[in-house]
């Protein structure tokens, strides 16, 4: 089956600087990967999404990147904002079955 | 629309009980999926439907269990239950048969004692 790895599992950005978060999975026939937010004690929220036939997708100041070579994709936030803070998880499937990362706490300091 | 539904929200039970849960998604989406969210280890995928039909299922054991119906709300069974089975149960909708876009619900938080 799928398996998604994800890291750095925490990261501590200063406000306004940006941050990077990486995935890899290992099924070849993955052609989904959607990103969520989840802040404590709420529901994880769809963040922004990539399908394998696109290689960059970019919404405001949130882009994803998907490398199918190397089975890699990456979350990049820019100029982060304290509401920012949150965990945030990768995902990659296909047919509504997903498979998640572990999760990156990201705290955004002031 | 309303977004995903979940009842209950919260739900103590002891070793040995078995639990229902509901969820309701979103109006016009025939895909529910459920997962599993623990500390240890993070989100887990339970099952899927659509239409009435358990599509994918994850590797859970057969004390874990699913349905949905014709209006598209799902239930999901867990009988015998373990102290392990404490968790945050989500459901999430999609409209579609393939990979679209899944909204979660608010979950419900399941102790076991």
């Amino acid at each position: 089956g799928e398996n998604v790895e994800q890291h750095p599992s925490t990261l501590s950005v200063q406000e306004g600087d940006s941050a990077v978060i990486k995935c890899t999975y290992s099924d070849s026939a993955s052609n989904y990967f959607p990103w969520y937010k989840q802040e404590l004690g709420k529901r994880p929220q769809l963040i922004i999404d990539i399908r394998s036939n696109v290689g960059e997708k970019k919404d405001q100041r949130i882009a994803v990147t998907l490398n199918k070579t190397a089975k890699h994709f990456s979350l990049h936030i820019t100029e982060t904002q304290p509401e920012d803070s949150a965990v945030y998880f990768c995902a990659a499937g296909g047919g509504n079955k997903l498979t998640f990362g572990t999760g990156t706490q990201l705290k955004v300091e002031l | 629309k309303a977004g995903v539904t979940q009842t209950p929200r919260y739900l103590i039970k002891t070793r040995g009980q078995q639990v229902t849960l509901s969820c309701s998604p979103i109006s016009g989406h025939r895909s529910v999926s459920w997962y599993q969210q623990t500390p240890g280890q993070g989100l887990q995928f339970l099952f899927e439907y659509f239409s009435e039909t358990q599509r994918n299922k994850g590797n859970f054991p057969g004390r874990f269990s699913g349905r949905q119906f014709s209006n598209s709300r799902s239930e999901m069974n867990v009988s015998t239950l373990e102290l392990g089975d404490s968790a945050l149960y989500l459901c999430a909708s999609s409209n579609s048969a393939i990979q679209e876009t899944q909204y979660f619900g608010p979950g419900t938080r399941l102790l076991v004692l």
